[in-house]
């Protein structure tokens, strides 16, 4: 059975700071997707990593895939107040059918 | 316009009642989804179906049975209601070919079991 894990699950940081979320999980897959969420609202498609070693950025956020690790990060750089919000990293099973989601991290970037 | 439709938006149920939650896509989309989420637990696959007329077992499916007659619409349904099933549910549609690279989520359905 595939687990995904996530850490940190809360997260509370400065603006202008830079961290980094991780995403673990327990067989083989080369594809993961990361998704954005505001509260109250569906998932918002962030970044698909479809291969080891992808890289793949947008504004402040970069994400990253290390199949031989089994280990993608969401690295945020100085980060901005609108960056809040739940962030869920997402591994599709070899058989491309279902999709296992990690447990969240809750970003908080504060004034 | 396209996408995935879910219906209703929220609903207050009262243990012990039932209810079938909707979810129409308009896509040709073969694959159809159910996640529940709770806090704290992410999204977690309650059933799934690879195509009209099939229906297969996720990760929580007790409590919940599910049918795909028609290729656009998936019904989630609620046979007697508990306070555990008190979740926001997401139903979510993708292409074969493609896998989640091209998926999409409904807006989510809010259910309250009291």
């Amino acid at each position: 059975e595939l687990k995904v894990e996530q850490n940190p699950l809360f997260l509370s940081m400065q603006e202008g700071k830079n961290y980094t979320i991780y995403c673990n999980y327990s067989t083989t897959s080369d594809r993961l997707y990361w998704y954005r969420q505001d509260p109250g609202k569906s998932l918002e498609s962030l970044f698909v990593l479809l291969s080891n070693g992808a890289v793949k950025q947008e504004g402040r956020l970069m994400a990253s895939l290390d199949t031989k690790a089994r280990l993608s990060t969401l690295h945020i750089t100085a980060a901005v107040h609108d960056l809040s919000a739940t962030y869920f990293c997402a591994v599709e099973e070899t058989s491309g059918s279902r999709l296992t989601f990690g447990e969240g991290t809750q970003l908080t970037v504060n004034p | 316009n396209a996408g995935v439709t879910q219906t209703p938006k929220f609903r207050v149920l009262k243990t012990g009642q039932s209810m079938t939650l909707l979810c129409a896509q308009d896509m040709n989309h073969e694959y159809m989804y159910w996640y529940r989420q709770d806090p704290g637990m992410g999204l977690r696959l309650i059933h799934y179906s690879v195509g009209e007329g099939t229906t297969a077992k996720g990760e929580v499916p007790d409590g919940y049975n599910v049918s795909r007659l028609k290729k656009q619409n998936f019904l989630l349904g609620l046979e007697s209601a508990a306070p555990s099933q008190t979740s926001v549910y997401f139903c979510a549609s993708s292409y074969p070919p493609t896998g989640w690279t091209e998926a999409f989520f409904g807006q989510g359905t809010r259910l309250t079991v009291v």
